[in-house]
C-alpha cells in the first residue's frame, strides 16, 4: 500500500530534550516536506527536500533540522524543543514532475501531535 | 495580505443542501490549484484539482477565475460525511521552485 508513515504519532516532552520525528514514504517520491499546523494559521512549511542530500528551508525553519540521506526517509529533528513548537506536524511527499511543470499531488502522513512542556 | 485566504466558517448546512466556498490568492503567477479535505485531527487529502475551464467530480464542482484570482468549490446534495475542513491550495513559484501554499481552511458542518 502506497503511504507516508510518521513516528511517533503522539509525543509529550520537556523543553530542551532533543527529539526526532521520523517520516518514510514508499512511493519513490523525490519531493518530501514537513509542515506544522496550528489553529488559525493553517499548514506552514518547515523544510523541504527535492531529492537525496538536497534540503531547503520553508517558511518557518527556526528551531528545526532535517536530513535526507535516503530517498524514502526525511526525519525532522528538534535539537532543543521549546513550548512554541507544540503543534501538529505533517510530513508529505510527491513526485517533482517535469521541470517547470505543475507540482504533483502531495500525500500526507497521519500526523504527529507534539506537546513540549 | 495572506497568499491564500479562506473564510474559516463554520458553514452549518442541513443534509441535501448546496454549499459553496470561495478562496482568493494573491500571486497572479500561480499555476496550479487544488482543494484538499481534512477531517478532524487527520491528514489532508486531495479532493480535486481545479482546472481553468472548471471541473466536476460527482457532487463537487470546482471553478477558477484567474482574472479575479479566486477559486470556488460547490458541493451539491450535502451528506453528513461531507463534514470536514476544506483547504484551498495554490502553487506559487519561489526562487524557481514551485511550492504549495495552503489556506487555513473552511469548516463545513452538515447536520441531519
Amino acid at each position: 500500500e502506497a503511504q507516508v508513515t510518521q513516528n511517533p504519532r503522539y509525543l509529550i516532552t520537556v523543553t530542551g530534550k532533543k527529539l526526532t520525528v521520523t517520516c518514510s514514504q514508499n512511493m519513490n517520491h523525490e519531493y518530501m516536506s514537513w509542515y506544522r499546523q496550528d489553529p488559525g494559521l493553517g499548514l506552514r512549511q518547515i523544510y523541504y527536500s527535492m531529492n537525496v542530500e538536497v534540503t531547503d528551508k520553508g517558511d518557518v525553519p527556526e528551531g528545526y533540522k532535517v536530513s535526507r540521506k535516503e530517498k524514502r526517509n526525511f526525519p525532522l529533528i528538534l535539537e532543543s524543543p521549546s513550548p512554541n513548537q507544540t503543534s501538529l506536524y505533517f510530513c508529505a511527499s510527491s513526485f517533482l514532475g517535469l521541470a517547470g511543470g505543475n507540482m504533483n499531488t502531495q500525500y500526507f502522513g497521519p500526523g504527529t501531535r507534539l506537546t513540549v512542556l | 495580505r495572506k497568499e491564500v485566504e479562506q473564510d474559516p466558517g463554520p458553514f452549518n448546512v442541513p443534509e441535501g443542501a448546496t454549499v459553496a466556498f470561495n478562496c482568493t490568492y494573491s500571486n497572479s503567477a500561480s499555476q496550479s490549484f487544488f482543494w484538499y479535505r481534512q477531517d478532524c485531527r487527520k491528514e489532508p487529502k486531495l479532493l480535486m484539482s481545479v482546472y481553468s475551464s472548471g471541473n466536476e467530480d460527482g457532487r463537487f464542482t470546482a471553478q477558477l477565475n484567474r482574472a479575479s484570482q479566486y477559486i470556488s468549490l460547490l458541493i451539491r446534495d450535502s451528506k453528513l460525511s461531507d463534514s470536514a475542513t476544506y483547504l484551498c491550495v495554490v502553487n506559487v513559484r519561489d526562487t524557481g521552485f514551485q511550492k504549495l501554499v495552503f489556506g487555513t481552511g473552511t469548516r463545513l458542518l452538515v447536520s441531519p
